[in-house]
């Protein structure tokens, strides 16, 4: 069965303090692998897309990279406003997407 | 900016009331929207794919009597659930990828906060 499975489920953080997270996925064809943040109420807003192990994207304190079986999520110095539910989801060799549960990410001052 | 526009934002409505949600892509054409729904700290669930001119394809479990789809134009697609009852009350939401291009990132709109009461 096809799975995407997101780890910590929520992640408290103190500003400056780096941390990652998880997306781990089974999937019988993957063509892509996406992360979004999602704030409350709010639509996710897309981040990165990774296409193939090994890739590794960039933008702002976030790093995304991926492998075979997972990908990682590097926030690097955190700040307040970095606090969001972070989903990944991979889409399928078919075309549609499918979405983990989401990491909750709070950053305290 | 926002390439996907939804609204409304948030209803309240009574039991056995219709509801219609529009999904609207603002830069681009759209022949393939996406519908979820969304559980208070749950994923986004997928409810049904919506393609322009045809007939709109659901997932297992969702009633396509109940989750009425119309995508009429390349910008615009519509979600109506009909005669809503309490557990209906979710946070929905639609999304577009701009289309011809494999591997496109899907853009979502800010979500539509249903509340049946």
């Amino acid at each position: 069965e096809d799975q995407v499975t997101q780890s910590p489920e929520a992640l408290r953080l103190q500003e400056g303090e780096s941390s990652s997270l998880n997306c781990s996925y089974t999937v019988s064809g993957l063509r892509g692998l996406f992360w979004y943040r999602q704030d409350p109420g709010k639509g996710p807003e897309f981040l990165f897309t990774l296409y193939s192990a090994g890739e590794e994207k960039e933008k702002e304190r976030l790093k995304a990279t991926l492998t075979k079986k997972e990908s990682f999520l590097h926030i690097t110095a955190p700040k307040p406003e970095d606090s969001a539910t972070y989903l990944c989801a991979v889409q399928h060799s078919w075309g549609k997407f499918q979405f983990g549960a989401g990491t909750q990410v709070v950053v305290t001052p | 900016g926002a390439v996907v526009s939804q609204h409304p934002s948030r209803v309240i409505c009574k039991s056995g009331t219709s509801v219609k949600i529009e999904c609207r892509s603002l830069d681009f054409q759209a022949t393939t929207m996406f519908w979820y729904r969304q559980f208070p700290k749950q994923s986004l669930m997928l409810m049904a794919t919506s393609n322009e001119g045809s007939k709109a394809t659901y997932e297992q479990g969702v009633e396509k009597d109940k989750f009425l789809i119309n995508h009429a134009s390349l910008t615009l697609s519509t979600l109506t659930v009909t005669s809503a009852h309490p557990e209906d009350s979710s946070f929905y939401i639609c999304s577009a990828s701009r289309g011809g291009e494999v591997n496109q990132p899907q853009h979502f709109g800010d979500g539509t906060r249903l509340s049946i009461l």
